[in-house]
């Protein structure tokens, strides 16, 4: 089994839809959870930084964390065109210092929002 | 404020070659990770550079090494090229307690 388990898709919506991209773990050690965007053929962007339980807004992109459930999700708003690209999840036991590099990656869900 | 270069940005190599792959760190960040990404699949980590010392390492082989140079920037090579060793190499730097990884393109290495 995987630590990061994340649906490949892939998932087709119509502009102005709402998204919803989930992904499990099952590291209990995990702690930092993030969400980066990536477009073809380039490297990924970070999208969403969460520390533990809780939601966290930017915009039209909402974060939530479900450490009980060990269940992380990504909401896109309003989505556009744009938006169209390949969602990872990840993850890190640790912040700061010097073993922070270490994520531990989902699959990606590859979006695609048609207008 | 220049942003994580990587080069060269395509390189087609042999079995049983060897490659060097570089990366420059964002201005200010002293620690460069190396990420594998094969195609359809996350980014997996190879292993992290602080101080020029190698700082944790996920599971790959020896012939995965690695340096970083004292202004940060770093290579990655990978001696005994394998056909599974086609992928997109990601580099990533950070600073220490920021909590983000900048990434750059990647270089996309074929093995044939």
């Amino acid at each position: 089994q995987k630590e990061v388990e994340q649906d490949p898709g892939p998932l087709s919506v119509p502009e102005g839809a709402i998204v919803s991209l989930n992904c499990t773990y099952s590291n209990s050690a995990f702690q930092y959870f993030m969400w980066y965007r990536q477009y073809s053929r380039k490297g990924p962007e970070l999208l969403m930084y969460t520390y533990s339980s809780g939601n966290k807004e930017d915009g039209r992109f909402t974060a939530q964390v479900d450490k009980s459930s060990k269940y992380i999700s990504l909401f896109i708003r309003d989505s556009q065109p744009s938006d169209s690209a390949t969602y990872l999840c990840a993850m890190s036991a640790r912040a700061g210092g010097t073993s922070y590099g270490k994520l531990t990656f989902g699959q990606g869900t590859i979006l695609t929002v048609h207008p | 404020e220049t942003g994580v270069t990587q080069s060269p940005t395509h390189l087609i190599k042999t079995r049983g070659q060897q490659v060097t792959l570089r990366c420059s760190s964002q201005s200010g960040h002293n620690t460069v990770s190396w990420y594998q990404q094969a195609l359809g699949q996350g980014p997996q980590f190879i292993f992290q550079y602080y101080r020029e010392e190698e700082n944790g390492r996920g599971n790959f082989p020896p012939r995965f090494s690695g340096l970083q140079f004292p202004n940060y920037s770093s290579e990655l090579n990978v001696n005994a090229l394998e056909l599974d060793d086609s992928a997109l190499y990601l580099c990533a730097s950070s600073t220490p307690g920021t909590g983000e990884l900048f990434f750059g393109e990647g270089s996309r290495l074929t093995v044939l």
